[in-house]
């Protein structure tokens, strides 16, 4: 059965510092590994993109990793603001176009 | 920057009804999707959709949903016969290509609650 686990399930930073989240799956075929940010009540937002050949993706403040051997990930965040404060959301994919499996997804609170 | 929106927000329907939820695409996109949330659950696949049919499904999406692009910007799911257990967020979303890399753009959502 497709799987992806999130961790830590929550997590709670001083703005400023920096934290990595964690993405096992176990999802075959294997097309594409996206994160989302997810704020409350809206849609998720696509953060980054990895397919198979891709073992680092940035934007921004945010770098994503892949290991397609071990099948993990794992999102960075640097330099937190209180904007980051969200739920961040790890999806496998076995085609382009479909057959998605998403994580729990990780809640992230930045404090002042 | 171009969004994906979806209406209504909050679509409140009695048990054994038809519901049809509505999404409109950003507008160059050609790839459409649907999503469901379970409160306290995982977000969950449900249809792909491109060129006027549906290129992939999930279990989930079973004989009583359906999809619709009745119009050159809408995009509808159609519940029938509505359960209890069909109460959930509905979220659409859309791609400009179907190739891996292509960003999905997701909208609010519709959330349905079954009486």
């Amino acid at each position: 059965k497709n799987q992806v686990e999130q961790s830590p399930q929550s997590l709670i930073i001083l703005e400023g510092k920096n934290c990595t989240l964690q993405c096992n799956y176990t999802v075959s075929p294997f097309s594409n590994l996206r994160w989302y940010k997810q704020d409350t009540g809206r849609g998720p937002v696509s953060l980054t993109i990895m397919t198979f050949s891709e073992n680092t993706k940035s934007n921004g403040r945010y770098t994503a990793t892949l290991d397609a051997d071990t099948k993990q990930s794992s999102l960075h965040i640097t330099a937190s603001q209180l904007s980051d404060s969200a739920s961040y959301i790890c999806v496998v994919s076995a085609s382009p176009t479909g057959k998605s499996t998403f994580g729990d997804g990780t809640t992230l609170t930045v404090k002042p | 920057e171009p969004e994906v929106t979806q209406t209504p927000s909050h679509q409140v329907t009695q048990m054994g009804q038809e519901v049809i939820l509505r999404c409109v695409p950003i507008s160059n996109h050609l790839y459409f999707y649907w999503y469901r949330q379970i409160l306290g659950q995982k977000v969950e696949f449900l249809v792909s959709f491109y060129n006027n049919e549906i290129s992939e499904k999930s279990e989930i999406f079973d004989d009583q949903f359906s999809v619709e692009r009745p119009d050159g910007s809408n995009f509808t799911l159609k519940i029938r016969s509505t359960k209890l257990e069909d109460s959930a967020m509905y979220f659409c979303a859309s791609s400009e290509k179907g190739y891996s890399n292509q960003p999905q753009h997701f909208g609010d959502g519709t959330r349905l609650s079954i009486l």
